[in-house]
């Protein structure tokens, strides 16, 4: 099984709510990433979790906070969002380590900021 | 950091021809190479992928080639089917990159029944 989830599916917030998106993988993997994507473009890494213990963060905004409860979890917790944040959020998960393996995704959550 | 350039940015094609996507990268220390297809409204989804050890690599109606000295690869898709019209990107990795893929800029696929 080779399936990511992510909540909600759709989110409308406003520039000052607080909200958290969820994605939760049962295939083993100890690596969990979040992207974000704009309509007709490609996928943005923002954060990569190796090991339940952030790895890379490709200076994203501090409005975005990433959290890795445990290794199949991988939470992002969203506040004072501007209308230019509003994308599609995609979360992937790989095994970790220090050969590429394959990266599954999620059917990714469409944010949108009023 | 690695860039990656895709070809062409919008593709159709009669239902059973074959299509090809084209990529560039440039870090030669780059050595996997993934293709994802995105349908509308979903997740990309991981079609095939070849690492820098293997020129070639087939799976059923798609194939994907590597050529490490041009720092190029591509996707083939044979036979296609309408619901093979979608969004594909490819991708590349080196390997001292903990895992970050950088994209190429997409394709989009249409088969016309």
């Amino acid at each position: 099984d080779t399936e990511v989830t992510q909540t909600p599916k759709h989110l409308v917030m406003g520039m000052t709510n607080k909200k958290s998106l969820k994605c939760e993988q049962h295939m083993g993997h100890r690596a969990m990433y979040w992207y974000k994507q704009k309509a007709k473009k490609p996928p943005e890494l923002m954060f990569v979790y190796s090991y339940e213990k952030l790895s890379i963060n490709e200076s994203v905004p501090s409005r975005f906070s990433p959290e890795c409860p445990n290794s199949s979890l991988l939470n992002l917790h969203l506040h004072a969002l501007q209308p230019e944040d509003s994308a599609l959020y995609l979360c992937a998960s790989s095994h970790p380590g220090g050969m590429t393996y394959e990266q599954y995704f999620g059917p990714g959550t469409r944010l949108t900021v009023t | 950091g690695e860039n990656v350039e895709q070809h062409p940015s919008t593709l159709s094609v009669q239902e059973g021809d074959s299509a090809v996507i084209k990529c560039t990268y440039s870090d030669s220390a780059s050595n996997y190479f993934p293709w994802y297809k995105q349908e509308l409204g979903k997740g990309p989804q991981l079609i095939i992928d070849i690492r820098s050890n293997v020129g070639e690599k087939k799976d059923q109606r798609i194939a994907v080639t590597l050529n490490k000295t041009a720092k190029h690869f591509s996707l083939h898709i044979t036979e296609t089917q309408p619901e093979d019209s979608a969004v594909y990107f490819c991708a590349a990795s080196p390997k001292a990159a903990g895992n970050k893929l950088t994209f190429g800029g997409g394709t989009r696929v249409l088969v016309k029944p």
